[in-house]
């Protein structure tokens, strides 16, 4: 089984902090995606990478950046948190042989006082 | 660009009713597309994709190119099928999805 670990199920934070969303997989995919769940709104995909340090944006990338240093490893970096950017954080992975089937992690449900 | 949309945010129907979860897409080639399930304290997980043609546990959904629209479908509900419900567009150099905005499926006994 396919298993995407994010490292952090709850946060709280206060605004302007730095916050770090961790996700680890371990099959080996290269594709590896974070998006952002909110209720009547879906999912809003903010970064996506197709291989280690190769990034693209995404549909809403603005007060976000990531990382990917290692293939089974991508982070989410919120520089400056902002109130609005309270939300559950979903990342994701897949393998370019199985286009469109992604391989959901648990969330990190992030609260920004 | 591309879009999914997804006219019911909530959707109730009686155990044992048919249920038609309702996915409309705007996509200049030719479009992939998948729903996806979340089930209550559970991650999201693939139900089914449209190339395969498949049914998964009593799902169907067939991709209409002439009215774009790719609608989920089940005879007879039952109370397990209780979830949201995501259509997904795949695209880009990733095939990364586009998500509609979702229908909270409740089934009632």
């Amino acid at each position: 089984d396919v298993k995407v670990t994010q490292s952090s199920r709850y946060l709280v934070k206060r605004t302007g902090e730095k916050v770090f969303l961790e996700c680890v997989q371990d099959m080996d995919h290269e594709n590896m995606f974070w998006y952002r769940q909110d209720p009547g709104l879906g999912l809003r995909l903010i970064y996506f990478s197709y291989d280690v340090k190769m990034k693209e944006k995404g549909d809403i990338p603005e007060g976000y950046s990531v990382s990917r240093e290692k293939k089974e490893r991508f982070s989410l970096i919120l520089e400056s948190a902002s109130t609005n950017q309270t939300s559950m954080y979903l990342c994701a992975s897949s393998s370019p042989l199985q286009a469109g089937e992604l391989f959901f992690g648990e969330g990190s449900r992030l609260t920004v006082l | 660009a591309q879009r999914v949309t997804q006219p019911e945010k909530l959707l109730s129907v009686f155990k044992g009713a048919p249920v038609e979860l309702k996915c409309n897409y705007s996509y200049s080639g030719s479009p992939e597309l998948f729903w996806y399930v979340q089930y209550s304290r559970q991650r999201l997980q693939l139900l089914l994709r449209h190339i395969s043609r498949e049914s998964i546990k009593g799902f169907t959904a067939d991709l209409n190119k002439g009215e774009t629209s790719f609608h989920l479908k089940k005879p007879f509900a039952q109370e397990e099928d209780s979830a949201m419900y995501y259509c997904a567009l795949s695209s880009g150099s990733a095939r990364q999805l586009t998500f509609g905005s979702g229908t909270q499926l409740t089934v009632l006994p």
